[in-house]
């Protein structure tokens, strides 16, 4: 069946650095693919998406271009803050329309 | 305007116990989800509704999970009896439409403890 898979964390980066985070998947046919965030005591909230190959979803600084070739959705900002610090969910949307998580990077960002 | 709303936040129960969980939907959302989210990991969708309609349950442990969505705004769902299996935290989520025409918007879950 579809899947994702993320790089493990949890990822800790100093303020201001380079963010990736690594997302694969797996389906059949085309999905629509996603990140959600989970800041600390909050729930789960889109972060941005891309339904189409080479689509580039941004927001907040965030980028994540769908590739089709390498069937990934990797997650990047240029410079993070502190307050970026939180779980980060890859996910895709499959044939029946149901969201497919992966397993959850954690990110802390010290000062 | 209101988020998706879940009661309890917290519930601590023996094995074998029934439990319940309360979702209030965003008004107007036609489209409401429950997820499991076990420690480290991301969540899983047990059951979907398209109003009243239960159009995807099929990772609903039928034995002891039974949801309901009466009038197609409020849903519960329930675990009886509980396992020490079904620890984790039980999401809701409500969105227009379907996942690919519109975003979900998430509660912010209730976390369950079976001891």
């Amino acid at each position: 069946g579809d899947s994702v898979t993320q790089m493990e964390g949890p990822v800790t980066l100093s303020e201001e650095a380079f963010l990736t985070i690594n997302c694969t998947y797996t389906a059949t046919g085309y999905p629509s693919l996603f990140w959600y965030v989970q800041y600390p005591g909050e729930g789960l909230q889109l972060l941005l998406k891309a339904t189409k190959a080479d689509d580039k979803g941004s927001n907040k600084g965030f980028e994540a271009t769908y590739r089709k070739e390498t069937t990934s959705f990797h997650l990047e900002k240029g410079s993070v803050q502190v307050s970026d610090s939180a779980v980060y969910f890859c996910a895709l949307s499959d044939q029946g329309g149901k969201l497919i998580f992966g397993q959850g990077t954690e990110l802390s960002v010290k000062p | 305007e209101a988020g998706v709303v879940q009661s309890p936040r917290y519930k601590i129960i023996e094995k074998k116990q029934p439990v319940a969980f309360w979702c209030n939907p965003i008004s107007g959302h036609n489209t409401l989800y429950w997820y499991r989210q076990n420690l480290g990991q991301g969540p899983e969708l047990l059951i979907r509704y398209e109003n009243e309609e239960a159009v995807d349950d099929s990772q609903l442990p039928k034995d002891r999970f039974s949801a309901e969505r009466l009038k197609g705004v409020d849903s519960t769902l329930k675990i009886q009896p509980a396992e020490l299996g079904d620890s984790a935290v039980y999401l809701c989520a409500s969105s227009l439409g379907t996942v690919n025409t519109g975003e979900l918007f998430f509660g912010e879950g209730s976390r369950l403890t079976v001891l």
